[in-house]
């Protein structure tokens, strides 16, 4: 069964760092275009960055400089990196695969991710 | 940067048809998604490639998208089809979501 499980969200201060997690079961990662796209509470979906490769990775202009994504192939695991996080960071954070058509076919359970002090 | 314009909110009465508009300028240059979400929960991919259905989706659920407008109908709507419904589009490297259709089936 393909399978995405988030982990690592939490409640952090403004300009503090997290690492989430996106374990993934019944496929391979690297084999796989992954993004993460976010849902701030009552809001609706954001792309966030999207990993074809190591060497290509794009972020949306809000989170630039700032997030960092990667993998990690033996652990079949997607990462995102939060760096320098601000209020408006806040929001449930989804690890999805894209299929066909450049759509997410298969999405995890979600993060929660709260910055404030 | 590219946008999406979804209605904020449709209704529509049990077993009639829904339709969901997203607009974009030449989305039907592009390819169109739709996901459905309900409360607490992660969304789910209804619609891709514009026409195509995932196994599992009901049959009631098609799209199309022509010119500058990408559509979501829901034939026979029930009650469980009550949900928040997206569209998305793909742009150079970008993916764009509209702001989200609340159905209310009443």
């Amino acid at each position: 069964e393909v399978q995405l499980v988030e982990s690592g969200g939490g409640l952090i201060q403004p300009g503090g760092s997290l690492r989430l997690s996106c374990a993934a079961s019944g496929f391979t990662v690297s084999n796989n275009y992954m993004s993460w796209v976010r849902q701030a509470p009552g809001k609706g979906l954001e792309w966030v960055s999207v990993m074809y490769s190591v060497v290509e990775t794009h972020y949306a202009d809000s989170v630039k400089g700032r997030f960092t994504i990667s993998r990690d192939n033996s652990e079949n695991t997607l990462y995102l990196q939060m760096n320098n996080l601000r209020a408006e960071d806040t929001a449930v954070y989804y690890c999805a695969r894209e299929n066909d058509g450049h759509s997410f076919g298969t999405w995890g359970q979600g993060t929660l991710v709260t910055v404030s002090s | 940067s590219y946008e999406l314009t979804q209605p904020p909110s449709v209704s529509v009465s049990p077993g009639q048809t829904a339709s969901i508009t997203c607009s974009g300028d030449k989305l039907g240059d592009k390819f169109a998604s739709w996901y459905q979400q309900k409360p607490g929960q992660s969304p789910v991919q209804v619609i891709y490639q514009d026409v195509k259905r995932p196994s599992g989706v009901p049959e009631r659920f098609s799209g199309s998208n022509s010119g500058n407008t990408a559509t979501l109908t829901i034939s026979a709507t029930q009650a469980m089809d009550e949900a928040d419904y997206y569209c998305q589009a793909w742009d150079s490297n970008f993916w764009v979501f509209g702001g989200g259709t609340k159905l209310t089936v009443l």
